[in-house]
């Protein structure tokens, strides 16, 4: 059945260390989200992307992370360094622009930065 | 800008109705969504309105009202399985652009 496939589910690095969580959208799916989850400010969207291209990144800090789209079946979400203060839960979510807008979310990633 | 309000805790019994308010500001409306999420898990699809009124689906209800900047979402029959975040969405100056509420934690109790 079709859903929003993320790996890894959990990661435990070390502050510095370069993260990268990938993201396999709905086949047929034009649009791609990122999320990050916390305890504290909920979902927050870090990256907005339609048909490939970066549509909005303004919620993301730019000087750590980056988002991108090699391809119409993968989205990579990358952070380098990383810092305690990442440790989240991020969700990929992919949806139909045209449609609805409803988006399906992948399982998400469990990142702890120690 | 956005801005979505929802409470933040909610309480109710099992086999009880609850109603779970949303205000919101958006700039280009292009409907409301409510998503529900359990602990650990992703948030899941449970509703959709662009016009107003109430869109019944089994057991959950949702209503809108676009002059007000008003949604709630309607839970009837509680069970226990039902206690979870629900959180409203609505996407960003009339874009596909989803952003959510703080959502509201709902718990069913016995």
């Amino acid at each position: 059945d079709a859903r929003v496939t993320q790996t890894p589910r959990h990661k435990v690095t070390e502050m510095g260390q370069e993260v990268t969580m990938r993201c396999q959208p709905i086949l047929g799916h034009n649009t791609v989200f990122w999320y990050r989850q916390t305890m504290m400010q909920g979902l927050e969207l870090l990256a907005y992307f339609r048909n490939r291209a970066p549509l909005d990144d303004s919620g993301m800090p730019k000087d750590r992370f980056s988002a991108e789209m090699p391809d119409a079946t993968l989205a990579t979400l990358k952070i380098q360094p990383s810092e305690p203060r990442d440790s989240a839960v991020y969700f990929c979510a992919s949806g139909l622009a045209g449609g609805s807008g409803e988006a399906f979310f992948g399982q998400g990633t469990r990142l702890t930065v120690v | 800008g956005q801005n979505i309000d929802q409470p933040t805790e909610m309480t109710a019994t099992e086999g009880a109705i609850v109603q779970i308010n949303c205000t919101y500001q958006t700039s280009g409306f292009n409907g409301l969504f409510w998503y529900q999420q359990h602990a650990g898990e992703a948030p899941t699809f449970l509703s959709y309105n662009v016009l107003d009124g109430l869109e019944e689906k089994g057991r959950f209800s949702s209503f809108l009202s676009r002059s007000k900047g008003y949604s709630y979402l309607l839970l009837k029959e509680l069970q226990m399985k039902d206690s979870a975040s629900y959180l409203c969405a609505v996407p960003a100056g009339g874009s596909y652009k989803l952003i959510f509420g703080s959502g509201t934690r709902l718990l069913v109790r016995p």
